[in-house]
């Protein structure tokens, strides 16, 4: 009965390669988000979706690109990774996008990249 | 200077003492989110405010809108509550986008 899952939890892999992320919620909400955590432990926003259409995509190198094929999954793929995209990357869905909806997060995905 | 100020950025307490963590933000906000991530590194929403004060157990939750601050306190604090408490901001005039900026976090260790 997990709410927000991601998979995997872990990913190591060399540079270069590309890797992708996975993310599903099964609260019905129309929102989701992916966030980037860096080794200090600071939180950012990278991309919003609502139902299916992309509405935020902060400054990411466009090795980036999330894809939502449907409102419960917003999966993110990294094309030819680099030491810097090392982190733990979160997913989080919230029910609307309005000024009051609660974020719910994922467990995680600590990324390293060697 | 990042947008949201959190203090202290560390802080260690014995069990059963009264803790606040403070936030301050620079920008016009619409709400504001108190988050904890557990040692293990999951991430959990415990408050969102837009004015006054939240209540949940042991956790208490105030912001000042014309201050631009807000409060976190955790009244007799446990082992159990030691995690980071991260303060997250939602900026006014992101349209339909509920972005949020977030604080650096505060690091809190509850000893015995």
């Amino acid at each position: 009965d997990t709410a927000v899952s991601q998979t995997p939890k872990y990913l190591v892999t060399q540079m270069g390669n590309d890797k992708s992320i996975k993310c599903e919620q099964n609260l019905g909400h129309d929102t989701m988000y992916w966030y980037k955590q860096d080794s200090k432990k600071f939180l950012k926003i990278m991309f919003s979706y609502n139902n299916k259409e992309l509405i935020i995509n902060e400054t990411v190198p466009n090795r980036f690109s999330p894809k939502s094929p449907d409102k419960a999954h917003l999966n993110l793929h990294i094309n030819s990774l680099e030491l810097g995209d090392s982190a733990v990357y979160f997913c989080a869905s919230s029910p609307q996008t309005s000024f009051l909806g609660e974020q719910f997060f994922g467990p995680g995905t600590r990324l390293t990249v060697l | 200077k990042n947008e949201v100020e959190q203090s202290p950025q560390n802080l260690t307490a014995q069990e059963g003492e009264f803790i606040t963590i403070n936030c301050s933000y620079s920008v016009g906000i619409s709400a504001l989110h108190w988050l904890q991530q557990h040692p293990g590194g999951g991430i959990v929403s415990l408050f969102m405010l837009s004015s006054g004060k939240k209540k949940h157990g042991r956790l208490i939750a105030t912001i000042n809108i014309q201050e631009k601050h807000s409060s976190l306190h955790i009244t007799a604090s446990h082992p159990r509550d030691s995690a980071v408490y991260i303060c997250a901001v939602r900026l006014l005039n992101t349209g339909t986008a509920s972005k949020l900026t977030f604080g650096t976090g505060t690091r809190l260790q509850v000893t015995l």
